[in-house]
Order: structure tokens, then sequence, then C-alpha cells
């Protein structure tokens, strides 16, 4: 059964860092592995898909990389903003589903 | 492209109470997806719709939950009666297809909230 773990659970940082999110999953056939972010009482807004064939999307200041094989993904943010406060989701896509990691949550402190 | 569309937004009901939340998908997405985030935790996938069937339903309370998706295009989710530990955020998701890597998008979700 497919486990998603997200480390850490929350975090703390102030503005201007670059910061690292962890996600980790136990079965690596998986079609692809999207990040989401999540803002308070409010759906997923989809930030980087990365398919099993790929190992890294970039989307402005936002780095993912997949490692298949380790069962690892990162989410690389530079030059943080408070804007950036949100909870970030992983998910792997398991043969058309979705399963989520519980997220980390995120507070840029300016 | 308009996305996904979701209502109510909010909803509070008494235990034991029936709710119905409403899906409206992106046009032409042919699979339809309702899942369930309580507080502090991921989603957690309820019912996999593909046209008008049903792929999975293994995670969704039969007992007090149903889901319909009539003509393959918008979808309705029922729980009836409502228990205390279904106080959470329910979003519909759509994508092209359910096979294979295609890409989920999600709705803005329906907060319910059972006292």
């Amino acid at each position: 059964k497919q486990e998603v773990t997200q480390i850490p659970a929350a975090l703390s940082v102030p503005e201007g860092e670059n910061l690292v999110l962890n996600c980790s999953f136990t079965d690596s056939a998986i079609y692809n592995l999207q990040w989401f972010r999540q803002d308070p009482g409010k759906g997923l807004t989809s930030l980087l898909l990365i398919q099993s064939s790929q190992r890294e999307q970039t989307s402005g200041r936002l780095n993912a990389s997949l490692d298949k094989s380790s069962g690892r993904s990162t989410l690389y943010i530079a030059a943080s903003q408070p804007g950036d406060s949100a909870t970030y989701l992983c998910a792997v896509n398991q043969g058309g589903k979705l399963i989520f990691g519980q997220g980390t949550e995120l507070s840029v402190k300016p | 492209e308009a996305g996904v569309a979701q209502s109510p937004r909010y909803k509070i009901i008494e235990k034991r109470q029936s709710v119905a939340f409403w899906c409206n998908p992106i046009s032409g997405h042919a699979t339809l997806y309702w899942y369930q985030q309580i507080l502090g935790q991921g989603p957690k996938l309820l019912i996999q719709f593909q046209n008008n069937g049903v792929v999975d339903d293994s995670q969704l309370p039969k007992d007090r939950f149903s889901a319909e998706r009539l003509k393959g295009v918008d979808s309705t989710l029922k729980i009836q009666p409502a228990k205390l530990e279904d106080s959470a955020v329910y979003l519909c998701a759509s994508s092209a297809t359910g096979y294979g890597s295609y890409e989920q998008y999600f709705g803005p979700g329906t907060r319910l909230t059972v006292t």
C-alpha cells in the first residue's frame, strides 16, 4: 500500500531564505508526482507536475525534483516571500489516483 | 477555460441530518474525483468516476455516503445521516482521463461542519 510522508510538518523561515520541502513515498510504481499549494480555507492549486520519466521541473522560484528509485521528491523555493505562506502538499499518481502526504505548513516571516 | 465548480462553499448541519454537494468538472474531462480532507491531513479519495461509471469507490463509507454522475458531466455527493466525524472539506477534481498520467484539477471545495 502506497504511503506518502512529508517532512517537516511545519516550517517557519525569515523572508528571503531558500528552503526545501521533502516528500517520500514507499512504492515507486507511479505515473507522476504533483506538488500543490493550499491556502487556508481554499482548494488546491497545482504548482508542479513531474512525470515518472523526468528528474525535475521548474516554475519561477520553484524547483521540484524526483528520484523514483529512492522514493523521494523535494520542492525547492528560492528567495521566499511572505506570500509563499501556505500548506504545501505532495501527491503521487498511482493508477490514475492521487495519494497525498499530510502536508507541510510554511510560514514566511517579513 | 472555466475551472472545476463546486457548491455550496460552506455548509453547517446537525448530526443525523442529510447534505448534498455538487460539482461541475472542466468541460470535456472524462474523469471526476471526490476527495475528503480532514483538518490537518491530506485529501483522501472517496470515489472516482470515468464518464458516468464508478471506477473506484473502495474508500467510500457506503452506509452513509452516496455519489452519482448522471450523463457523465456534473456530480452529486450525498451524506445521510451525517456524523460528527464527517466534518471536513470535500474537494472535487477532474482530469481528461483517469488512465495514466493526466493532471488533476481541483475545485475550491465545500467545507462541511457537523454539530
